[in-house]
């Protein structure tokens, strides 16, 4: 079965750039999208068809899609941004969620 | 405004059934495919299962087959989940989700959830 792969956690500075990785074989020919949660909140969708924002989410939020790996990119990191990250596709009738990374602004 | 109510979790045995419902609201249901994505305490996300607009197509994850059954009913703008056998690993918060469109296959609306606690 399909599987996608992210880093247990990733930190930045404040104002810095954050990058959350998602690997999975020949990902790049699957739209990816990926979602943010906050601790007792449901999940709010920040990127759509790999690169694609849906309105309310900041130009901060951006993502890319190539090859075996896609990224979730976050400019100029804020304390609210601080929350777990998760990367989705669809795969044989089946969806796929990465484990999730947790996005911690130092 | 979009709105997902997701209802009926309890605290219920192994081997016990449940029935889940998740009331919608704020767009036309009957055009948008559904899903139930759940989260164990403290783990990752795990999508459970997706009906089609219709009804006509329903996938789900290898865990739950044979023992979920996802329907839904156009008319009262519901989805439902319907959970039998229940195991201890069943346990977590019970999201509905709408997706987007049947292109795209993101999930742009969630609910607050509910939670299944399997335990005796």
């Amino acid at each position: 079965s399909y599987e996608l792969t992210q880093p247990l956690s990733v930190s930045v500075a404040l104002g810095q750039t954050a990058r959350i990785t998602c690997g999975g074989k020949n990902i790049g020919s699957k739209n990816v999208h990926w979602y943010q949660q906050k601790p007792g909140q449901a999940p709010v969708l920040v990127i759509y068809r790999d690169s694609n924002r849906p309105s309310g989410i900041p130009e901060r939020f951006s993502g890319s899609n190539s090859g075996n790996m896609a990224t979730l990119t976050i400019s100029r990191a804020q304390a609210g941004d601080e929350a777990d990250y998760y990367c989705q596709v669809w795969d044989s009738s089946t969806v796929i969620f990465g484990g999730g990374t947790k996005l911690t602004v130092l | 405004e979009v709105q997902l109510v997701e209802s009926g979790g309890v605290l219920v045995q192994p081997g016990g059934s449940l029935r889940l419902s998740c009331a919608a609201s704020g767009f036309t249901f009957s055009i948008y495919s559904m899903n139930w994505v759940r989260q164990a305490p403290g783990k990752g996300l795990e999508w459970v299962s997706y009906i089609s607009s219709s009804g006509s197509t329903i996938y789900y994850a290898d865990s739950v087959k044979g023992r979920f059954t996802i329907s839904r009913d156009n008319a009262k703008n519901s989805l439902y989940l319907q959970m039998n056998s229940l195991r201890d690993e069943d346990t977590a918060v019970y999201y509905c989700a709408r997706t987007t469109n049947d292109y795209s296959k993101n999930f742009d609306y969630w609910g607050q959830g509910t939670l299944v606690t399997v335990s005796s």
